[in-house]
């Protein structure tokens, strides 16, 4: 079955420190690969995604990942985080096929930034 | 281009009642998804509507329905609330609905079951 797991539920980090959330999902085959973040009391925003070629992706607001296929991970990165990047990051995944435009989640990683 | 809007942003209903909710997908787009999220289950997919048609649907009971019109837009309604019906409900759009396109999300609307 297709899953997709994000290692950390939170991660503390103070401001200017590099961070990475972890994301890992159960099968390379044909997949599709997206990072979105959600702020309080809003919807999804999509920071970055991998569809094909290069394996390091860059994203708004300084962010980039990485698709690794034989370690089947799509982990996001920022060198330096501000106090404004405090929110939940998802990694969401699509895989060819029958499931088409349907998305499947992690169950975020909570950012907090502190100062 | 105008986001993908969602109405109402909050509403409050009893167990048993029924809600529609409405989702109006970015200019040009076909597919409309909606998602549901909450604190014990994280994002969960209810279904996905392409040219009027359901063309994937999540595990959720047959309280949980949808339909899409003309006009891309779509409703889902939920019959004989529960209290675990309570939740943010999201909805996305994307072009085609195709595996590598993104899905632009609305802001969602919260629902709260007493």
């Amino acid at each position: 079955a297709q899953s997709v797991t994000q290692l950390d539920s939170q991660v503390p980090v103070f401001e200017e420190a590099p961070v990475e959330l972890r994301c890992n999902y159960s099968s390379s085959v044909s997949v599709y690969l997206f990072w979105y973040v959600q702020y309080p009391n809003q919807g999804l925003q999509l920071l970055l995604k991998y569809l094909s070629g290069s394996t390091l992706v860059k994203g708004i607001n300084g962010f980039e990942a990485e698709f690794n296929k034989s370690q089947t991970s799509f982990h996001l990165r920022k060198p330096s985080v501000h106090i404004s990047d405090t929110a939940e990051y998802f990694c969401a995944v699509k895989w060819g096929g029958s499931t088409l435009g349907r998305l499947y989640f992690g169950r975020g990683t909570q950012l907090t930034v502190w100062p | 281009k105008a986001g993908v809007t969602q109405t109402p942003r909050y509403l409050i209903k009893t167990r048993g009642q029924q809600v529609t909710l409405s989702c109006s997908p970015i200019s040009g787009h076909r597919s409309v998804s909606w998602y549901q999220q909450t604190p014990g289950q994280g994002l969960q997919f209810l279904f996905e509507y392409f040219s009027e048609t359901q063309r994937n649907k999540g595990n959720f009971p047959g309280r949980f329905s949808g339909r899409q019109f003309s006009n891309s837009r779509s409703e889902m309604n939920v019959s004989t609330l529960e209290l675990g019906d309570s939740a943010l409900y999201l909805c996305a759009s994307s072009s085609r609905g195709e595996s590598q396109e993104t899905q632009y999300f609305g802001p969602g609307t919260r629902l709260l079951v007493l």
